[in-house]
């Protein structure tokens, strides 16, 4: 079993449109949970962490679930510039801050 | 705040040729510094990481080695390249193994 799984996608939508992504892990010893998203051709950017209880950025809502090791990541009223890779990343743990990185899921935002 | 600069952006290099991809950090001190190779449809794999100066290791067995002559300079090298050396390089800086910042890449390509 792979360590980070996602849907490859390409996830087609329309602007205005909710979408959401989402991303299991298979260490149940992982201490902490992000989206990154990555544009074509460039570095992954933080997007948001994680937590437990939920946490909510604009129209970006993140979840996760310890228990069935499930991380969801929810875009409301899609932009056009929301068009891109989103990687789910793990938190191992130890001194050096092991992120385990799934391959991302694409998402294209059409007019 | 936080810079990372990694250069050159791109690189073309014949089989056998060497390597040096040069990654810095500006407005942190002691930072976690990693290198990572992502190549076309795959995840980020990681490469090398370093808690210190001096303190190298090693995620997977290839014929690239890493070095940290400064606290804020890691360097990705290579005596003999292999066409499998061909991706997208990215470093990456942590605070005492937090959440990762990505530099912009070097897209390595080896003919």
């Amino acid at each position: 079993r792979k360590e980070v799984e996602q849907d490859p996608g390409p996830f087609n939508v329309p602007e205005g449109a909710t979408v959401a992504f989402n991303c299991t892990y298979s260490n149940s010893a992982s201490q902490s949970f992000f989206w990154y998203r990555q544009d074509c051709r460039k570095e992954p950017k933080l997007l948001m962490s994680v937590y437990s209880s939920g946490n909510e950025d604009g129209r970006f809502t993140a979840q996760l679930n310890r228990a069935s090791q499930y991380i969801s990541l929810l875009i409301r009223d899609s932009k056009l510039s929301d068009s891109a890779t989103y990687l789910c990343v793990v938190n191992i743990g130890g001194s050096q801050g092991n992120l385990i990185f799934g391959k991302g899921t694409k998402l294209s935002v059409k007019p | 705040s936080q810079t990372i600069h990694q250069w050159p952006a791109t690189l073309v290099q014949p089989v056998g040729s060497p390597l040096s991809l040069e990654c810095t950090v500006e407005g942190t001190s002691n930072p976690n510094l990693y290198w990572y190779r992502q190549a076309a449809g795959r995840g980020l794999q990681l490469l090398f990481y370093s808690v210190g100066i001096g303190q190298i290791s090693s995620e997977v067995p290839q014929n690239l080695s890493a070095s940290r002559p400064q606290d804020r300079q890691f360097i990705l090298s290579s005596k003999k390249l292999l066409l499998s050396d061909s991706g997208f390089y990215l470093c990456a800086w942590s605070a005492q193994a937090e959440t990762q910042y990505f530099g912009p890449g070097t897209r390595l390509l080896v003919l």
